[in-house]
């Protein structure tokens, strides 16, 4: 069975950072691409990020370039992002999402990130 | 970026009658390789998303056939034939076929 399983959400200031983890099971994570959505409270989904299998090629919203960073280690099944110069506005739940072809296939139960002072 | 414009926002239906869910978006979304990368995906209360169809209405596991997708070029349509309770939820459009993938607002189901 495929599960996905955030960590590393929490409280942090405006102007911090924090890094997000997800670790896989069920399935072979070196063969998918990974993306980052968001759901900011009450809001729509949003994709922040995504990753090519092998890591080499990487996408950013607008709004991300420059302080986030997609990564991962295939080797741990695990997805990261790291999130820099955090802004009140990136309040959300982060899901870990595996792609199928042109889809979202699977999803994580999502971290939630509050930036406040 | 293709913008996936949803109607209406709210939907209360009466448990077993249908419910019918629009999705538009500003362009095409056949790809040059000839398929529409369009999905649906359900959120239920304070769970993930879960994805319902892809490539319009290719059904994902699971997912119950009182459910079907309609539509073709630019305007889609998900139905629910007889809704159920555990049908209430927000339902979303999403497009892959360009870059960035892009959501619609989304629909919520309620029962009256």
């Amino acid at each position: 069975e495929v599960h996905l399983v955030e960590s590393g959400g929490g409280l942090v200031q405006p102007g911090g950072s924090l890094r997000l983890s997800c670790t896989v099971s069920g399935f072979i994570f070196r063969d998918y691409w990974m993306t980052w959505v968001r759901q900011a409270p009450g809001k729509g989904l949003e994709l922040m990020a995504n990753i090519s299998p092998d890591g080499s090629d990487k996408y950013y919203v607008d709004s991300a370039k420059g302080r986030f960073t997609i990564s991962r280690d295939n080797a741990k099944n695990s997805l990261f992002l790291q999130m820099n110069s955090l802004r009140v506005e990136d309040t959300a739940v982060y899901y870990c999402v595996r792609h199928g072809p042109y889809r979202f296939e699977r999803w994580g139960q999502g971290t939630l990130v509050t930036v406040s002072s | 970026d293709i913008v996936m414009t949803q109607t209406p926002l709210s939907s209360p239906v009466t448990l077993g009658q249908p419910a019918s869910l629009s999705c538009r978006s500003s362009q095409s979304l056949v790809h040059s390789d000839g398929n529409t990368y369009l999905s649906w995906l359900q959120q239920r209360p304070g769970q993930p998303p879960r994805l319902l169809f892809y490539k319009i209405s290719n059904r994902f596991s699971g997912v119950p056939d009182r459910f079907s997708v309609s539509g073709a070029g630019t305007d889609f349509t998900l139905r629910i034939s007889r809704v159920e309770a555990e049908d209430v939820g927000v339902y979303y459009c999403m497009q892959g076929t360009q870059f960035p993938w892009t959501f619609g607002q989304g629909t919520k189901v309620e029962i009256k």
